[in-house]
């Protein structure tokens, strides 16, 4: 049962250019949504955020827009740099006070590569 | 202020052997969540706990899988009677409180687990 599901396995994109991620669910009890970004050998590091009452958080060059009624969120990096070239996850919490609070559920990956 | 460390970075089991990795969360954390990477997928919970206390285990195999974080020493993941199966990637992650929003959880390196 896959609750959060990132259906691009792999993205290529030229340098410079803007970088999509997507990212769908299907538990209405989530509300609140990450991307965390992975190298090789290291653990996930934390992007950026959106609470369920928001449609868009902008950090910088990357931003994240949620969309509740078609239970669906992107990542929008721009401009894309080679460095960005990593394993990009979606993930989601529930609710608070439920009894999964904490318990991210995570989204398959998604490789970018940002040629030069 | 060391990040999360996690020990070893790399175990090798044979089949029927025990597995035990460590994590020792950031220094003022005191919630630790353990989560595995399968080959080609997302990482997946297994578990949350705070010192002495076990919060939710719904992502643990009900077999030959424990978890601990005592209240002095690291958090422990112990897996007994490995099978190829249980080759992955875990990692561990750990918050100052009840991580529900944003940032909050800080992931370790990983180590991963081979088994022959």
């Amino acid at each position: 049962d896959q609750q959060v599901k990132q259906n691009s396995p792999s993205l290529s994109v030229q340098e410079g250019r803007i970088s999509i991620l997507n990212c769908d669910y299907t538990n209405s009890m989530f509300d609140y949504f990450l991307w965390y970004k992975k190298y090789p050998a290291e653990g996930p590091t934390f992007l950026i955020s959106i609470s369920s009452i928001k449609d868009k958080n902008e950090d910088g060059r990357f931003t994240v827009f949620l969309n509740k009624s078609a239970k669906h969120l992107s990542l929008h990096i721009v401009p894309s740099q080679p460095g960005d070239s990593a394993v990009y996850f979606c993930a989601a919490l529930p609710n608070a006070g439920g009894t999964s609070y904490g318990k991210l559920t995570f989204g398959q990956g998604t490789i970018l590569t940002v040629h030069p | 202020n060391a990040g999360v460390m996690q020990n070893p970075r790399h175990l090798v089991r044979r089949r029927g052997q025990e597995a035990r990795l460590r994590c020792s969360p950031m220094k003022g954390h005191s919630h630790v969540y353990w989560y595995r990477q399968l080959p080609e997928e997302g990482l997946k919970f297994m578990v949350y706990l705070q010192k002495e206390n076990i919060i939710d285990e719904s992502g643990m195999p009900k077999e030959r899988f424990s978890a601990e974080f005592p209240k002095e020493g690291p958090s422990i993941l112990r897996i007994q009677q490995v099978v190829r199966g249980d080759s992955a990637a875990y990692f561990c992650a750990s918050s100052p409180i009840l991580a529900h929003s944003y940032n909050e959880q800080f992931f370790g390196p990983g180590t991963r687990l081979t088994v022959l």
